[in-house]
């Protein structure tokens, strides 16, 4: 069974500082993606990670995949505090032809002024 | 091009009545999935159905629980006789066919209250 950790589960830091998000994925993936989600609302996708070594950033965020070491990371550049809201990611299990995201639960990020 | 489309938004059902919670996926998406959120927690995988074929339910309870994606018109996830455990927000997201990034959109989410 597929599990998916992340850690911290909450992150409290000052604007300006950075920080690095934990993604570890128990079996074999090619596929992780991050939602971000603010309170009360959706999941709005932030990045699709389709490769080993696969590095994407937007803004003060970047994600990159390790698919030997089943770990992928969101590290917060110079933070603001438009970035607090719940961190999501999501790795994708193919089983019989279906395709679902296994979430985790979520790092909780605020970021004070 | 209107996002994915839920209703009702929010649903307050008594224990033992039905809940019916609706998605319209994104034009020119044909593949819908359900998950479901409890409180501080991550969305767990429900459904993923096809126009008039269910995927996979591996996430569904077997009981009381039921979804489809007609011909025509949105998907309907059903709740039967609901219990005060179903009360989470349940998330409808949609992707099209043949995206070899199989990206999700998600829309707002129906939020169902169980008194």
């Amino acid at each position: 069974e597929l599990k998916v950790e992340q850690n911290p589960l909450f992150l409290s830091m000052q604007e300006g500082k950075n920080y690095t998000i934990y993604c570890n994925y128990s079996t074999t993936s090619d596929r992780l993606y991050w939602y971000r989600q603010d309170p009360g609302k959706s999941l709005e996708s932030l990045f699709v990670l389709l490769s080993n070594g696969a590095v994407k950033q937007e803004g003060r965020l970047m994600a990159s995949l390790d698919t030997k070491a089943r770990l992928s990371t969101l590290h917060i550049t110079a933070a603001v505090h438009d970035l607090s809201a719940t961190y999501f990611c999501a790795v994708e299990r193919s089983q019989g032809g279906s395709e679902k995201l296994v979430f985790g639960k979520g790092t909780k990020l605020t970021v004070n002024p | 091009n209107a996002g994915v489309m839920q209703n009702p938004r929010h649903l307050v059902r008594r224990r033992g009545q039905e809940a019916r919670l609706r998605c319209s996926p994104m034009k020119g998406h044909s593949h819908v999935y359900w998950y479901r959120q409890l409180p501080e927690e991550g969305l767990k995988f429900m459904v993923y159905l096809q126009k008039e074929n269910i995927i996979d339910e591996s996430g569904m309870p077997k009981e009381r629980f039921s979804a489809e994606f007609p011909k025509e018109g949105p998907s309907i996830l059903r709740i039967q006789q609901v219990v005060r455990g179903d009360s989470a927000a349940y998330f409808c997201a949609s992707s099209p066919t043949r995206d070899p990034k199989r990206e999700l959109f998600f829309g707002e989410g129906s939020r169902l209250t169980v008194l």
